[in-house]
């Protein structure tokens, strides 16, 4: 199991602000890193998989990065929309299946 | 597109009685994963299913839990007696590859009660 660091807890920004979060993990026995979106009564949403340390994915406003010599990745919103509120979950992954989740960040938009 | 369904959404049940969660993983998928989560803590691994057997699981997955692939298309995780702190977010997910660094896929939940 590893131990899983996420930051902040919580967020609240207004619409049109950029945002980002922090996840922190050992940079050892370091497989794969994962993060998800989480809106409530729906099902955790796949947005990156990143392997090699330096990695940058982007999916529209939303990017991420990898350091895995210094255990932790960003996420980062551009121009944060009201349905861009959700939790943002990372799980990194040691060799193997199993996805260590954090408890993830809960970002509130508001117009 | 396709997705992962589980089934119920919601079950309530009595301590010590046997709970069957259902799952209908992407159907071109081959591994097969069962997380949890209790209310206010972190999304935690189960157990992880290929070719008809275990390939991991976690010290959570004691002798009262079971996993299986009765047909082509279900997987389900059976509770054989639950216990009170069994209560929590159910959740199945599928990958088409193996090894954590491919997409895992992930259902809407079961949530189970046990009082």
């Amino acid at each position: 199991i590893l131990n899983v660091e996420q930051s902040p807890q919580s967020l609240h920004v207004q619409e049109g602000d950029s945002t980002n979060f922090t996840c922190s993990f050992p940079s050892s026995n370091f497989y794969a890193l994962h993060w998800y979106r989480w809106e409530t009564a729906k099902s955790p949403e796949a947005l990156f998989v990143m392997t090699l340390n330096g990695d940058e994915k982007k999916k529209g406003r939303i990017s991420a990065t990898l350091n895995t010599k210094e255990g932790y990745s960003y996420l980062y919103i551009k121009g944060s929309q009201p349905e861009d509120s959700a939790t943002y979950l990372c799980a990194p992954a040691a060799t193997g299946y199993a996805l260590n989740f954090g408890k993830g960040t809960s970002l509130l938009v508001t117009p | 597109e396709p997705e992962v369904t589980q089934t119920p959404s919601h079950q309530v049940t009595q301590m010590g009685q046997e709970v069957i969660l259902r799952c209908v993983p992407i159907s071109n998928h081959l591994y097969f994963y069962w997380y949890r989560q209790i209310l206010g803590q972190k999304v935690e691994f189960l157990v992880s299913f290929y070719n008809n057997e275990i390939s991991e699981k976690s010290e959570i997955f004691d002798d009262q839990f079971s996993v299986e692939r009765p047909d082509g298309s279900n997987f389900t995780l059976k509770i054989r007696s639950t216990k009170l702190e069994d209560s929590a977010m159910y959740f199945c997910a599928s990958s088409a590859n193996s090894l954590s660094g491919k997409t895992q896929y992930f259902g809407p939940g079961t949530r189970l009660l046990v009082l």
